[in-house]
């Protein structure tokens, strides 16, 4: 099973409201990610979780807040966003690298998310 | 500063024949290359990848060749098929386990 959840599919939101999204994995890998992806362009990483700690944080906006309660789940909390943060968020997950021969990221279908 | 360069924006192929993706990079300290395929309003998916200790990957119709001294990584996909049509993104594994994506190539196989 080489399948991420996402849930939402489709989220719009108020410039005041508070918001979140949840990924979900069962491959037994201990990385998770989220990237932002923009209509024409490639996937930008936002965050990267590695053994339930965050390892990565790509100067994202404090509005943006990840959280990894165990190693199945993602979620990203929002708050305050403004109209640029309208894309589609992106969440993957991978083994921890060095732990096995390749290194795939599987990615989840996407939340739709638009802030008005 | 793109470390990972897809400078073709579009390709056209008639299906049955071969695609051909290219991918150039910048930064010699990427060590594992993989290419994605996505369609509209979905996530990537994996399509192959390839260690830097080796020159080539192959898997179905899909076969991934690396030049290292080029910083040069092409996709080839034969027989090409309708269903191929998409937007293929080369990634370049950096630091831990951070990716970095070039801006895709869209691929069209006319039938």
């Amino acid at each position: 099973d080489t399948e991420v959840t996402q849930t939402p599919k489709h989220l719009v939101m108020g410039m005041t409201n508070k918001k979140s999204l949840k990924c979900e994995q069962h491959m037994g890998h201990r990385a998770m990610y989220w990237y932002k992806q923009k209509a024409k362009k490639p996937p930008e990483l936002m965050f990267v979780y590695s053994y339930e700690k965050l390892s990565i944080n790509e100067s994202v906006p404090s509005r943006f807040s990840p959280e990894c309660p165990n190693s199945s789940l993602l979620n990203l909390h929002l708050h305050a966003l403004q109209p640029e943060d309208s894309a589609l968020y992106l969440c993957a997950s991978s083994q921890v690298w060095g732990l096995a021969e390749t290194y795939e990221q599987y990615f989840g279908p996407g939340t739709r998310l638009t802030v008005t | 500063d793109q470390q990972v360069k897809q400078n073709s924006p579009s390709l056209s192929v008639q299906e049955g024949r071969i695609s051909i993706l290219n991918c150039d990079y910048t930064n010699s300290m990427f060590d594992y290359f993989l290419w994605y395929k996505k369609y509209p309003a979905e996530g990537p998916t994996f399509l192959i990848s390839i260690s830097s200790i080796k020159d080539k990957n192959e898997d179905g119709r899909f076969t991934v060749f690396l030049n290292k001294s080029a910083k040069h990584l092409s996709l080839h996909i034969v027989p090409s098929q309708p269903g191929d049509s998409a937007v293929y993104f080369c990634a370049a594994k950096e630091y831990g386990n951070k990716l970095v994506f070039g801006a895709g190539t869209i691929l069209r196989v006319k039938s």
